[in-house]
């Protein structure tokens, strides 16, 4: 069965401090790893994806398959950062995403 | 706005009464899903469809619950009989539909479910 894990509901760093959101999944194939961000009163983005490999608002994620991570990370965080975000797994050849339960991520100025 | 639009916005609804939502994909979009998100969880799949056909259904579309998408592009989702434990926010998303790896899916602002 696939799982996603997000162990922390909320997270406050300062603007300027790194900030990495952790995730977690279980899956028996070769899943597809996504990024989904919700900023406040603005419908659900996607972020990035494992597969671009790009860097999108100063955020990586590299996806670890030994450790079954693929969490998020930015060397200085700005308070623009501050919203919800959601990791999502997607098994090969689907067509329905499994997201994890989110963070709120709260940049202090 | 040529994102994906979602109606109504807001739906306050008795225990046992009917609803039905609407989505409006972007209009080059084949694929289309459904999604449902109760408070402090993401969301989660409800079904899908590739054009007009319904392709895949979660084990949590009960019966009480149908969604069709006629004429591939706009798609409705019926609750019949709702119950409390239906008040959610209903989300719609779309995509491309191209081959190859997963495309990405382009959200609405959902539709927020209260059954009294």
């Amino acid at each position: 069965a696939q799982r996603v894990t997000q162990p922390e509901k909320l997270l406050s760093v300062f603007k300027g401090a790194p900030v990495e959101l952790k995730c977690n999944y279980s899956y028996s194939g070769s899943p597809e790893l996504f990024w989904y961000v919700q900023y406040s009163r603005q419908r659900l983005q996607l972020l990035l994806r494992h597969i671009s490999r790009e860097s999108i608002k100063g955020f990586t994620a590299d996806l670890n398959k030994g450790e079954t991570s693929f969490h998020l990370k930015k060397p200085f965080a700005q308070e623009e950062d501050s919203a919800m975000y959601y990791c999502a797994l997607n098994g090969k050849g689907a067509n329905n995403l499994f997201f994890g339960t989110g963070t709120r991520l709260t940049v202090i100025p | 706005d040529t994102g994906v639009s979602q109606d109504p916005r807001h739906k306050i609804t008795k225990r046992g009464q009917n609803v039905t939502f609407r989505c409006d994909p972007i209009s080059e979009h084949n694929r289309l899903y459904w999604y449902r998100q109760t408070l402090g969880q993401g969301p989660e799949f409800l079904t899908y469809f590739q054009n007009e056909a319904q392709l895949e259904k979660s084990r949590l579309l009960s019966d009480r619950f149908s969604a069709e998408r006629p004429k591939g592009s706009f798609s409705t989702l019926e609750i019949q009989r709702t119950e409390q434990g239906d008040s959610a926010m209903y989300l719609c998303a779309s995509s491309l539909g191209s081959s190859g790896s997963t495309d990405t899916q382009y959200f609405g602002p959902g539709t927020r479910l209260t059954v009294l």
